[in-house]
């Protein structure tokens, strides 16, 4: 099954550490995202990447980083920066950018600051 | 086969007056419905979603309504500013993979333009 895998599902961080979320896709996608969602809020693009070691910033960039050195994998880095990072993150991808019809999401990961 | 179609690529209201932007789809096990903006030059934000459980979902200027018998949805925007003019882009979420996770299908968009 062609899928989008994040993990892990729940992810507990001591203030003031850095934490990775991990996103892999076998879609054979070239764009890749990651999303935040807050109660009552929709989606809020972090990060988007249209292909291999390239990226850009979305509307709330600023306390996280990314990679993409493989076309399958676009981990999230929640830096200590991130002056609220207790929410849910979806990752997301799709054939393309240009004119995307479909985004496909991962099951998300809980991500909660102690 | 489009899932999720705006029949109209653009939309032109003068200001003060009410802007109805429209969405329609197919798949009828979409269970949640957004709407999201997008200004020249800037990425796309969140503006409205509804639940397929409900009709009306009001937020400030905005509302969304939706009628599922006949698998349409609705932006209102009253009173509308110079301000929104955007493209609108209506998703709706369907699931995949099992269903186990979800996806976004989103519309084309529609360009509405308020004059002042």
């Amino acid at each position: 099954d062609g899928g989008i895998t994040q993990s892990p599902k729940y992810l507990f961080r001591k203030e003031g550490q850095n934490v990775t979320l991990s996103c892999e896709q076998n879609l054979n996608h070239d764009a890749m995202y990651w999303y935040r969602q807050d109660p009552g809020q929709g989606l809020r693009l972090i990060y988007y990447s249209q292909i291999v070691n390239d990226f850009q910033k979305g509307d709330i960039a600023e306390g996280y980083s990314v990679s993409r050195e493989k076309k399958e994998s676009f981990p999230l880095t929640v830096t200590s920066a991130q002056k609220n990072p207790t929410a849910f993150y979806l990752c997301a991808s799709s054939i393309g950018l240009a004119g995307v019809s479909e985004q496909f999401f991962g099951p998300g990961t809980r991500l909660t600051v102690l | 086969d489009q899932q999720v179609k705006q029949n109209s690529p653009s939309l032109s209201v003068q200001e003060g007056r009410i802007s109805i932007l429209n969405c329609d789809y197919t798949n009828s096990m979409f269970d949640y419905f957004l709407w999201y903006k997008k200004y020249p030059a800037e990425g796309t934000t969140f503006l409205i979603s509804i639940s397929s459980i409900k009709d009306k979902n009001e937020d400030g200027r905005f509302t969304v309504f939706l009628n599922k018998s006949a698998k349409h949805l609705s932006l209102h925007i009253v009173p509308s500013q110079p301000g929104d003019s955007a493209v609108y882009f209506c998703a709706a979420r369907g699931t995949y993979s099992g269903g186990s996770n979800y996806k976004l299908t989103f519309g084309k968009g529609t360009l509405l333009t308020v004059n002042p």
